[in-house]
């Protein structure tokens, strides 16, 4: 999606701690959000930033820095059902644009 | 509670053909947006209605069209249909339109699978 930049693929072992970057334009930004989408379902939500700072919710953590464009997604203790497409997406002047998605691969 | 749902779950049309797709949202919520999802990419913006009005249109040709009723379903129409239009169509729906406030979660159907030949 034009704006939001996101590494395409990143590998990491079970059990370990992975964190997937964003980045995005901040002209009419509003929020960020963050989806899990595994192959050949919808996305389902992770979080959503309005703020600076980190937010955790169990094994997953949200960080949004609004002056530098920039969020990440943090995920903890690794499980092999991890393994998914993990989509930021910029809430911006009431629209919402998609990053192409983190495909991210787990390994035992 | 039942979640959004979509249907048909999968589609075949051949070019020049025309397509309806339906959507019905989470009990409650008043917005329904479209996304078109290619393989390999993230969904890109179409239509978002809200109380029945068009309040957001991304970049896509007028063979695009789109219309919420009365009970906040939504149906997605595509004529003309085009090879390049085969992807997965999304709809999601939220407590209110996008405004940037939590309460524009959004919340995906299932999708429908359109392959165009």
């Amino acid at each position: 999606g034009q704006n939001i930049d996101q590494p395409t693929e990143m590998t990491a072992t079970e059990g370990a701690i992975v964190q997937i970057n964003c980045t995005y334009q901040t002209s009419g930004f509003n929020g960020l959000f963050w989806y899990q989408q595994h192959a050949g379902e919808a996305p389902t939500f992770l979080s959503y930033n309005v703020l600076d700072g980190l937010e955790e919710k169990g094994r997953f953590s949200s960080f949004l820095s609004r002056s530098k464009g920039y969020s990440y997604l943090l995920l903890k203790e690794l499980q092999m059902k991890d393994s998914a497409s993990y989509l930021c997406a910029e809430d911006s002047n009431y629209q919402l644009i998609w990053g192409a998605g983190t495909k991210l691969i787990i390994k035992p | 509670d039942a979640g959004v749902t979509q249907s048909p779950t999968h589609l075949i049309k051949t070019r020049g053909q025309h397509v309806t797709l339906r959507c019905s949202p989470i009990s409650g919520h008043k917005s329904v947006s479209w996304y078109q999802q290619v393989l390999g990419q993230g969904p890109q913006f179409i239509f978002q209605y809200y109380e029945k009005e068009e309040r957001g249109r991304g970049n896509f040709p007028d063979r695009f069209s789109a219309r919420q009723f009365p009970n906040y379903s939504s149906e997605l129409n595509v004529n003309a249909l085009l090879l390049g239009d085969s992807a997965l169509y999304l709809c999601a729906s939220s407590l209110e339109a996008v405004r940037g406030v939590s309460t524009d979660t959004q919340y995906f159907g299932p999708g429908t699978r359109l392959t165009v030949l």
